[in-house]
């Protein structure tokens, strides 16, 4: 069964530095993408950025970027340059295909991060 | 464009009582999902609409839970009689057509707290 996790239940940062959130998951699939969300206090998931296991490049979207290592099996998230506004709940989640092609997310349980002035 | 909403935002109910969740997609998003995060858990897939059929309900806990898309809008999900171990916050999400990097917009949630 695919799953994905996420060891670092609260992590914090200071304003300008650079944090890296883990993310590692399993899946016998050879074609699966991941994503990542963030949550803010007022409650939505912001899709953030996507990796598709097949893409070359690690992905990247302004201040975020995915550190993609496959043999590994992780998809670390990277934000660069942290803004107070950066402080919120992210999650790591994996596409899994279903049968007629549809999609179904598989969520990690989350990483609060805290950016400190 | 509006985004995704759900109302209510925050609902408070005893137990046994029945509650009902509405999800507004984001117009033309053929594809409607319910999640739900039960407190410092993974958010759990529920069940997934395509237009007005359900597709997917595999994650949908029990008979107590009932959800509905009439005419391919608008979905509720109805709790009833709602239990302790409901409590949680329960997501929607729409796109559009399915694809390898689908994109799914979520709404704000609706806290559920059963007491």
């Amino acid at each position: 069964a695919q799953k994905i996790t996420q060891t670092q239940p609260g992590m914090f940062v200071q304003e300008k530095e650079a944090v890296t959130l883990d993310c590692t998951y399993d899946t016998s699939d050879q074609s699966y993408g991941l994503f990542w969300y963030k949550q803010p206090s007022s409650g939505e998931m912001i899709f953030l950025i996507y990796q598709g296991s097949y893409d070359e490049q690690n992905a990247t979207e302004g201040r975020y970027s995915l550190n993609f290592q496959k043999a590994r099996k992780s998809a670390n998230l990277v934000i660069s340059a942290s803004q107070l506004g950066d402080s919120a709940m992210y999650f790591c989640a994996m596409r899994e295909v279903l049968s007629g092609g549809y999609n179904k997310l598989i969520f990690g349980a989350g990483t609060r991060l805290a950016v400190h002035p | 464009e509006a985004g995704v909403t759900q109302f209510p935002s925050h609902s408070v109910i005893e137990k046994g009582q029945t509650v009902t969740l509405r999800c507004d997609p984001i117009s033309g998003h053929d594809n409607l999902y319910w999640y739900r995060r039960v407190m410092g858990k993974e958010i759990k897939f529920l069940l997934h609409f395509v237009k007005e059929s359900k597709q997917d309900e595999s994650g949908m806990p029990n008979n107590r839970f009932l959800a509905e898309r009439t005419g391919g809008t608008y979905s509720t999900l109805k709790v009833q009689p709602a239990e302790l171990e409901d409590s949680g916050v329960y997501f929607c999400a729409s796109s559009t057509r399915h694809s390898t990097n689908e994109k799914l917009f979520f709404g704000s949630g609706t806290q559920l707290s059963v007491l």
